[in-house]
């Protein structure tokens, strides 16, 4: 079956812009999460979502950065007033609960690059 | 906040074995993982240990856990040179669902 999409793969932007990036998860996965992973690093959690409500929005680095899943599927991450330091791949993930050990699904992600 | 450690790089040549060692900061985390991840691709897991156990055997891949030294280790059979990819360390903090990882290492195969 499909895996988890994200869209766009690819976005430049310049620094001050706004930016939208779509998940669409696996179906009939309850839990769907937003990670961040900079060059040479680790992915970094930024928010969780149990259905349609944020569980956990304690990753999210500062108010420019906001996420909707307004149906309890599909989710955008928005970035408000991009700056340099945005850059870097934004990784989606899925699982059918997010209890126990439910693995996460990854998406390939969408690479941002704030010039 | 503290981080899951891993070595940055590690080489051998294919049909050795390769071991990657990890360690984690939470003693209460009640799953620990190993994802890999390829270029240009998101990350795939490859295995999880749940933490009252000390080993898991999956086919190739090996898990041992150490929950006094709070280390992690994954040991992959005849490795192949489709194995290369950067593994990462996970432990989901807290008991939670937020997974924490490491920087990941990055395994070359070489033939």
């Amino acid at each position: 079956g499909a895996g988890v999409s994200q869209t766009p793969s690819n976005k430049v932007t310049e620094k001050g812009k706004y930016v939208e990036l779509r998940c669409d998860p696996i179906s009939g996965h309850t839990a769907l999460y937003w990670y961040r992973q900079s060059l040479g690093q680790g992915p970094e959690f930024l928010i969780y979502f149990q259905g349609t409500g944020a569980a956990d929005d304690s990753g999210l680095p500062n108010d420019r950065f906001f996420a909707v899943r307004p149906e309890g599927s599909v989710s955008t991450l928005k970035i408000q007033r991009t700056e340099r330091g945005d850059s870097a791949v934004y990784l989606c993930a899925s699982s059918d609960t997010g209890y126990g050990v439910s693995p996460l699904h990854f998406g390939n992600g969408t690479r941002l690059t704030v010039t | 906040g503290e981080d899951v450690e891993q070595s940055l790089f590690l080489s051998v040549r294919e049909g050795d074995s390769s071991v990657i060692n990890c360690t984690y900061t939470d003693s209460s985390s009640t799953y620990l993982y190993w994802y890999k991840q390829e270029p240009g691709a998101g990350l795939q897991l490859l295995t999880y240990i749940f933490s009252n156990m000390d080993m898991k055997q999956d086919q190739r891949l090996t898990v041992l856990l150490n929950k006094k030294d709070k280390h992690l280790s994954l040991r992959i059979a005849d490795t192949q040179t489709g194995d290369s990819a950067i593994y990462f360390c996970a432990e989901n903090k807290d008991s939670g669902y937020a997974l924490n990882f490491g920087k990941g290492t990055s395994l070359l195969v070489t033939p």
